[in-house]
């Protein structure tokens, strides 16, 4: 029942290759969040924005990851050069306006050999 | 370090019982608690909330019991069902929206028939 969407659901790349995936938050909700969830379901926090603009973004992210949410596109993540340790899945949610309610996608689920 | 704690980290109850999951947080500044419910190959579904201004949140079979001077809450299910197997997190949040949710590491939940 997402209405936050995420793609592609599963995503297999080599040790060095980019991986990118998508999000379209739901509809009228400006901000957007990128978290990890690792196999521990430990969530780490990645990078949000509100409309096209950065909000903050954890130092990792400044590295190897990279992020944006374009107008009237999907928004998207990105990392370069993938390393096993980024296997995880990644969630993207959206918040409304003002408000502290975030709703989550159902993820893309990164896998890198 | 940990600000938000869960346990158990599982539980097992019979369909009817209640289950009880615990929260705990370090941070006295947090006043938004999110529960969410997740499902393997799903991404998190807020299930109920709460703000530190109130100490009880009911919605049908789920409610949050919250102390705010001991820092903890609780999320009761009450008639469990084994639909209601899955893991669920605890998370915490403060300031302006467009905060990040600070996650804990789950309960994961299986309701025997």
């Amino acid at each position: 029942n997402s209405k936050v969407i995420q793609t592609p659901r599963y995503l297999v790349k080599g040790q060095g290759q980019k991986a990118k995936m998508r999000c379209i938050p739901e509809k009228g909700h400006p901000v957007v969040f990128w978290y990890q969830q690792n196999k521990n379901n430990e969530f780490k926090f990645l990078i949000n924005f509100q409309n096209q603009e950065v909000l903050q973004q954890i130092d990792m992210t400044e590295k190897r990851f990279s992020a944006e949410c374009p107008s009237n596109s999907p928004c998207s993540l990105e990392i370069q050069s993938s390393e096993a340790g980024d296997s995880a899945l990644y969630l993207c949610a959206s918040s409304p306006a003002n408000q502290d309610t975030q709703y989550f996608g159902p993820g893309t689920r990164l896998l890198v050999l | 370090q940990q600000q938000v704690r869960q346990s158990p980290q599982s539980l097992t109850v019979w369909e009817g019982e209640t289950a009880i999951l615990n929260c705990s947080y370090e941070n006295s500044a947090f006043d938004y608690f999110p529960w969410y419910q997740q499902f393997p190959g799903e991404g998190p579904a807020l299930l109920i909330a709460i703000r530190s201004v109130s100490d009880k949140k009911e919605d049908g079979r789920f409610t949050i019991f919250f102390n705010k001077r001991e820092k903890k809450l609780s999320l009761h299910i009450t008639d469990s069902q084994p639909g209601d197997s899955a893991t669920y997190f605890c998370a915490a949040f403060y300031g302006s929206s467009g905060n990040k949710l600070i996650f804990g590491i789950g309960t994961l939940l299986s309701v025997k028939p």
